[in-house]
């Protein structure tokens, strides 16, 4: 099954600094990734995916960038606010599934003010 | 815009008693994805339904099932819960399966069990 576990990293930043939250993957069939921002007692909010056959894409205040050789995802967000406290989720997907996510072990960002 | 509904927001149930979870999914969105996350854990991958059809299945306990109506709406029924069972649901829904269709949350039931 994926990893789980009751202690969430979390990362603490300050009002204003650029974050960068990171995610491992472990399956190589996976071709498409989302991230997913979670705010305490509410589903998880699509901030951005990207496909495999790219290596970054950009939206607004955010950035993923995805290694394929390593199997590694991150998300920056730039000018962090206190708004971007949440955690957050990457997921992956196959092509050939339906649709179905599998999601990474979420990271906790703090942002101070 | 309209979002995912889920009804019952917050649920409280004994051991060994049966819930009822619902799930509305956006308009025109004809795929519905229900997964469980226990606290402080990532979502999990239950059961989804395109076309009212059982698209694709997780780790879903046979003591849990689920149906996608002809409205598109579907339920997830719980049968012996167990206090494991503590988490919360969430629904999603999208246009379609398949890549690029992204998935929509809803806000969630607070599954207890006591």
């Amino acid at each position: 099954g994926e990893s789980v576990g009751l202690h969430l990293p979390t990362l603490s930043v300050q009002e204003g600094d650029n974050s960068i939250i990171n995610c491992a993957y472990s399956n190589s069939a996976s071709d498409y990734f989302i991230w997913y921002k979670q705010e305490s007692g509410k589903g998880p909010q699509f901030i951005i995916d990207i496909r495999s056959n790219m290596d970054k894409r950009q939206g607004q205040r955010v950035t993923v960038l995805l290694n394929k050789t390593v199997k590694h995802l991150s998300l920056q967000i730039a000018a962090t606010q206190p708004g971007d406290s949440a955690v957050y989720f990457c997921a992956e997907n196959t092509h050939t599934g339906f649709q179905k996510l599998v999601f990474g072990t979420g990271t906790r960002l703090l942002v101070s003010p | 815009a309209a979002g995912v509904i889920q009804s019952p927001r917050h649920l409280i149930k004994e051991k060994r008693e049966t819930a009822t979870l619902k799930c509305y999914p956006i308009p025109r969105h004809d795929t519905v994805y229900w997964y469980q996350q226990g606290p402080g854990q990532d979502p999990q991958f239950l059961i989804s339904f395109y076309e009212k059809m059982q698209s694709d299945k997780g780790s879903i306990p046979d003591r849990f099932s689920a149906q996608q109506f002809s409205d598109y709406h579907s339920e997830l029924n719980m049968s012996s819960l167990e206090l494991g069972d503590s988490a919360l649901y969430f629904c999603a829904s999208s246009l379609r399966p398949g890549e690029g269709h992204e998935q929509y949350f809803g806000p969630g039931t607070r599954l207890t069990v006591t």
